[in-house]
């Protein structure tokens, strides 16, 4: 997996849209840029994923630049329920079935 | 709803004892599951890898011995802690991939405290 570089924290307004960069510049052609949260003592959960072409879900947007170098998530109306930390991950294969490595994050506060 | 169940969410036990985890996929068949184990304040660090029919592959580091895995249908996997000391207690999650490009679904978690 690519190393993927992410800010330790960042805080948002609640009602406000959360902007998260992702530095994964050393990213292969054939790996897809996933992103995960984990909110306190539970299981990551899946958010959205993309390859190139920016991606959107009831979740998230996910804006990949067209070097693929970097990317940013952006949750467009932050709730006090989004505080968690955020995971970028870059791997192949979709993410399957191959493993995940998983960095520090960034641990978005959302403040009302 | 959950893809991916894990039980127990939490145990306490005495140090000696052994502890078995269980992770099930709910609605899909798993020929691979992922251990993880997560320090508090820490990231997510992948333990093993179960493979159903065959031997778990273990991370650099990680006792074997220790840690046993038994993925013994395509949906339930299993990780015993055996023996257990004070220095295992930590947070254990497991993941199971569906297909393709479905990304992997996570179980909430096992809070593991040896006393």
């Amino acid at each position: 997996d690519a190393k993927t570089t992410q800010p330790p924290s960042m805080d948002c307004a609640e009602g406000r849209a959360a902007n998260l960069p992702c530095n994964h510049s050393t990213i292969s052609g054939n790996e897809y840029v996933y992103w995960y949260r984990q909110i306190h003592s539970q299981g990551p959960q899946y958010i959205i994923h993309g390859l190139k072409n920016n991606e959107t879900n009831e979740m998230a947007s996910l804006i990949i630049t067209e070097d693929r170098k970097s990317s940013t998530l952006i949750l467009p109306h932050a709730t006090l329920r989004d505080t968690a930390v955020y995971y970028c991950i870059a791997t192949y294969s979709g993410g399957s079935n191959y493993k995940l490595t998983f960095g520090k994050g960034t641990l978005l506060t959302v403040n009302p | 709803g959950a893809v991916v169940s894990q039980h127990p969410s939490w145990v306490i036990c005495k140090s000696g004892t052994s502890v078995k985890i269980e992770c099930r996929s709910l609605d899909f068949q798993a020929t691979t599951m992922f251990w993880y184990r997560q320090f508090p304040k820490q990231s997510l660090m992948l333990m093993a890898t179960s493979n159903e029919g065959s031997k778990a592959t273990y991370e650099q580091g990680v006792e074997k011995d220790k840690f046993l895995i038994n993925h013994a249908s395509l949906t339930l996997s299993t990780l015993t802690v055996t023996s257990a000391h004070p220095e295992d207690s930590s947070f254990y999650i497991c993941s199971a991939p569906r297909t393709g490009l479905q990304p992997q679904h996570f179980g909430d978690g096992t809070r593991l405290s040896i006393l």
